[in-house]
């Protein structure tokens, strides 16, 4: 089975920078995903970790720690559009499905 | 649009009817999977095939629920005697098998009266 721990709620100020924690437990790993939601949206792609260290996009970053099952998002110079729900979700031993964490909704004040 | 598409957006229906959504995922994605979200939690996997294939279900996915996707493109998803608690999003998702992203359709809301 597979098992993902995400913060319910965040909250942080325009500009500032947030990190949103992921941890899981896992049958099989083949990598991990963050996707973003806003409310009455469909979750739209950040980015994917399947090797250990960071990964940066813009002002988006995601870390992954394989031996320590976590990772990281972490969102600099935010913007209040960046409120939102932050999903983790990992890839099954048999690289098909994604399973998701509950979600982390941020929210972003001015 | 290129992306993955959704029909109906929202949907009404009373408790013991039928529904059906339909989905068609981007073109040339030999992979399609439907979702379910309620508020406040992430999607849970329902089912996904490769091509025509039906190669998961999940045991949320009741007797009740049944997906096709009869010439490897669209699908579609009934859930018959609805009760309230199927009210929720069903999304459905596309990918390349060899692909690191799944992209996600706006989703299908439904509410069961």
């Amino acid at each position: 089975g597979q098992n993902i721990d995400q913060p319910t709620e965040m909250t942080a100020t325009e500009g500032a920078i947030v990190q949103i924690n992921c941890t899981y437990q896992t049958s099989g790993f083949n990598g991990l995903f963050w996707y973003q939601q806003h409310a009455g949206e469909a979750p739209t792609f950040l980015s994917y970790n399947v090797l250990d260290g960071l990964e940066e996009k813009g002002r988006f970053s995601s870390f992954l720690s394989r031996s320590k099952g976590y990772s990281y998002l972490l969102l600099k110079e935010l913007q209040m559009k960046d409120s939102a729900s932050y999903l983790c979700a990992v890839r099954d031993r048999s690289f098909q499905k994604l399973v998701f964490g509950t979600g982390t909704r941020l929210l972003v004040s001015p | 649009d290129t992306g993955v598409s959704q029909d109906p957006r929202h949907k009404i229906t009373k408790r013991g009817q039928n529904v059906t959504f339909r989905c068609d995922p981007i073109s040339e994605h030999n992979r399609l999977y439907w979702y379910r979200q309620t508020l406040g939690q992430g999607p849970e996997f329902l089912t996904y095939f490769q091509n025509e294939a039906q190669l998961e279900k999940s045991r949320l996915l009741s007797d009740r629920f049944s997906a096709e996707r009869p010439k490897g493109s669209f699908s579609t998803l009934e859930i018959q005697r609805t009760e309230q608690g199927d009210s929720a999003m069903y999304l459905c998702a596309s990918s390349l098998i060899t692909g690191n992203t799944i992209y996600f359709g706006e989703g299908s809301w439904l509410t069961v009266v």
